[in-house]
């Protein structure tokens, strides 16, 4: 079965700082990975995914993140924090056997960016 | 704006009620997914369907149905309704071929009294 961990339930950075949110998964095959971000009272927006190629994947407002599939994780890392980047952010995994397309999402690390 | 368009937004009721949440997908999207967020279980599938068929099924209670209708608008049927089930219930949907991301709603907001 397919499963996502963020083990950090929050990360505090100051801004302007490199952040890294965390991520490790679990499925079989290939893995086609996400990142989103929740803003209070909001719907989840989409960041970046990974799905083959390139480890390194650039997405919105500056975020990237990094597939490592040795290690099985795929951190979310931002160079230089903002204060505006302070959400609820959530990694997400789908496996890639045709007919079952289910998304499954971490339980969401809390980023918070000091001024 | 993702184009996924949930009704209602908020939803206050009693136990044991019953309340059905309506989502809208983005146009040409076929497949749409339901999600509950509750404080303290971060967010988990219910179930998804694609062009009307039920395609997969997560962790929803058998009081809870859904159904996806033939012009792609689905429903989430929660009955019996308990204090537990106060949460965020999202929908989603994604471009047909499920390899991409996934556009989410804003959310129905639920809570049982």
């Amino acid at each position: 079965a397919q499963s996502v961990a963020q083990p950090e339930d929050q990360v505090n950075v100051a801004e302007g700082n490199p952040l890294t949110v965390k991520c490790t998964y679990s499925v079989s095959g290939n893995p086609y990975l996400f990142w989103y971000v929740q803003y209070p009272n909001r719907g989840l927006q989409f960041l970046l995914k990974y799905i083959t190629g390139d480890n390194l994947v650039k997405g919105s407002y500056g975020f990237e993140a990094e597939f490592n599939k040795s290690q099985t994780s795929f951190h979310l890392k931002k160079p230089s924090a903002l204060v505006s980047d302070s959400a609820l952010y959530f990694c997400a995994v789908r496996g890639p056997t045709s007919g079952t397309y289910k998304y499954i999402f971490g339980t969401g690390t809390r980023l918070k960016v000091l001024a | 704006d993702s184009g996924v368009t949930q009704t209602p937004k908020h939803l206050i009721t009693a136990t044991g009620q019953r309340v059905t949440l309506r989502c809208s997908p983005r146009s040409g999207d076929l497949s749409v997914y339901w999600y509950q967020q509750s404080l303290d279980q971060g967010l988990q599938f219910l179930i998804q369907y694609y062009n009307g068929e039920e395609r997969a099924k997560g962790n929803i209670l058998e009081r809870f149905s859904a159904q996806q209708f033939p012009d792609l608008h689905s429903e989430l049927n929660l009955s019996s309704l308990e204090l537990g089930d106060s949460a965020l219930y999202f929908c989603a949907s994604s471009v047909t071929g499920g390899t991409g991301e996934l556009f989410f709603g804003e959310g129905s907001r639920l809570t049982v009294l």
